[in-house]
């Protein structure tokens, strides 16, 4: 069965610290890796990710995608209280999107 | 704003009631889908149409649940006879379609909230 997995499930930082957050997938017809942020509302797009080794970067968000070990990280460095989310990394498999549960960060000044 | 837009924001209902919900994609994306999330959970495909024609169903979809696009633009997700394990956020995404074998991004709406009684 497709699935997705998402580490740690919930993560508290101090405002300027960087964090990682790890997702792996085990998912046939692979197309491509999205993440996304949602707070208190619907999902916005981050990322879509589709080739290995190749950084998306945006402000001080970047993520990076591994096809051989099937997995990808989202780093976010200098945190701020806006950071504060849950972040979904989601596997497009033919047309659908496969979500993970979702990494809970919560950024304190 | 052009952005995917839900209708209603929020719904309560009693155990047993039909309840229906629209989504308007934005402008000219061909594909629309259908997501369901519960509280702690990631987004559940549901259903998504390619224009009108419905392609994929989820085996989450029972009988109760019909969603329709009839022109290709809109779309309604009806839950008849709801039950109070249909509580959840309803959400409604769309994708452009560029072309064969490249996948796009999906823009999500606000969703509906449904909270069953």
């Amino acid at each position: 069965e497709d699935k997705v997995v998402q580490s740690p499930l919930s993560l508290v930082v101090h405002e300027g610290d960087t964090v990682t957050l790890n997702c792996s997938y085990e998912v046939t017809n692979f197309r491509s890796l999205l993440w996304y942020k949602q707070e208190k509302k619907a999902p916005t797009f981050l990322f879509m990710l589709t080739s290995s080794g190749i950084e998306k970067k945006s402000g001080r968000l970047s993520s990076i995608l591994d096809k051989k070990e099937l997995f990808s990280i989202l780093n976010i460095t200098a945190t701020q209280t806006g950071d504060s989310a849950v972040y979904l990394c989601a596997v497009s498999n033919t047309d659908k999107l496969i979500f993970g549960t979702g990494t809970r960060l919560q950024v304190f000044p | 704003d052009t952005g995917v837009s839900q209708n209603p924001r929020h719904k309560i209902t009693k155990r047993g009631q039909n309840v229906t919900f629209r989504c308007d994609p934005i402008s000219e994306h061909n594909r629309l889908y259908w997501y369901r999330q519960t509280l702690g959970q990631g987004p559940e495909f549901l259903t998504y149409f390619q224009n009108e024609a419905q392609l994929e169903k989820s085996r989450l979809l029972s009988d109760r649940f019909s969603a329709e696009r009839p022109k290709g633009s809109f779309s309604t997700l009806e839950i008849q006879r709801t039950e109070q394990g249909d509580s959840a956020m309803y959400l409604c995404a769309s994708s452009p379609l560029r072309s064969r074998g490249i996948h796009n991004e999906q823009f999500f709406g606000p969703g509906t909230r449904l909270t069953v009684l």
